[in-house]
């Protein structure tokens, strides 16, 4: 079945720093990619829409210049948090659709900045 | 506005004792809805698609049922390794569009 990859799974960082998280789809082309944010006890949020070779598209209230998306391969599209700050801690997806209908997500990354 | 309601937040069950989880949706165009398990600290696994009002999927104690307003998940004689939670999600209108999500129903199982 359709995999998709993420790395890292957890990652703690210090208030200022950045960072990178990895999405891969192994065995199929995504040319589209989303990603999610989770915070306690609280649904999936759509934070963007990954498309391969242009810019993503941002929901509403998502800063685009602190969640940069890039989206360079049809295989790869990286989340990174510039100058996270601790209310930044939550719990990150994203997800690929290899189908029309179907989707199949990562297992998520956890990053906790102090 | 388009909208997901899961219910209950939380359901706590004896082991063997069947119940039913609720996703109630308010949406223009659905294209499917969706069901996935989500353990702590991991990504969502797919359970089932349901496309139209009277579809019926099964996955051993698992039945997912649709109708034009909300989709049922029962659970039957469950298990302690059932619990975790339980997501909602629908596609509207294109294909290849963001999933929306309910808040999910978490599910505690003792033996």
């Amino acid at each position: 079945g359709a995999v998709v990859s993420q790395h890292p799974s957890r990652v703690i960082c210090k208030s200022g720093t950045s960072v990178k998280i990895e999405c891969r789809s192994l065995d199929f082309q995504a040319t589209t990619m989303f990603w999610y944010r989770q915070f306690p006890k609280q649904s999936l949020m759509l934070m963007a829409t990954s498309n391969e070779g242009s810019k993503a598209t941002y929901e509403q209230g998502v800063e685009k210049d602190k969640f940069l998306i890039n989206h360079a391969s049809l295989t790869l599209s990286t989340l990174t948090v510039t100058s996270a700050h601790p209310e930044d801690s939550s719990f990150y997806i994203c997800s690929a659709s290899p189908t029309a209908r179907g989707y199949t997500f990562g297992s998520g990354t956890r990053l906790t900045v102090v | 506005e388009d909208q997901v309601t899961q219910s209950p937040e939380a359901l706590r069950l004896q082991e063997g004792e069947s119940s039913s989880l609720n996703c109630s949706y308010t949406v223009s165009g659905l294209r499917g809805l969706f069901w996935y398990r989500q353990d702590p600290g991991k990504g969502p696994e797919f359970l089932f698609t349901l496309y139209s009002a009277g579809e019926e999927k099964e996955k051993e104690r698992l039945k997912a049922t649709l109708t034009k307003k909300e989709s049922f998940l029962h659970i039957t004689a469950p298990k302690p390794e059932d619990s975790a939670t339980y997501l909602c999600a629908v596609q509207i209108n294109q294909a290849g569009t963001a999933l929306i999500f309910g808040k999910g129903t978490t599910l505690s199982v003792s033996s």
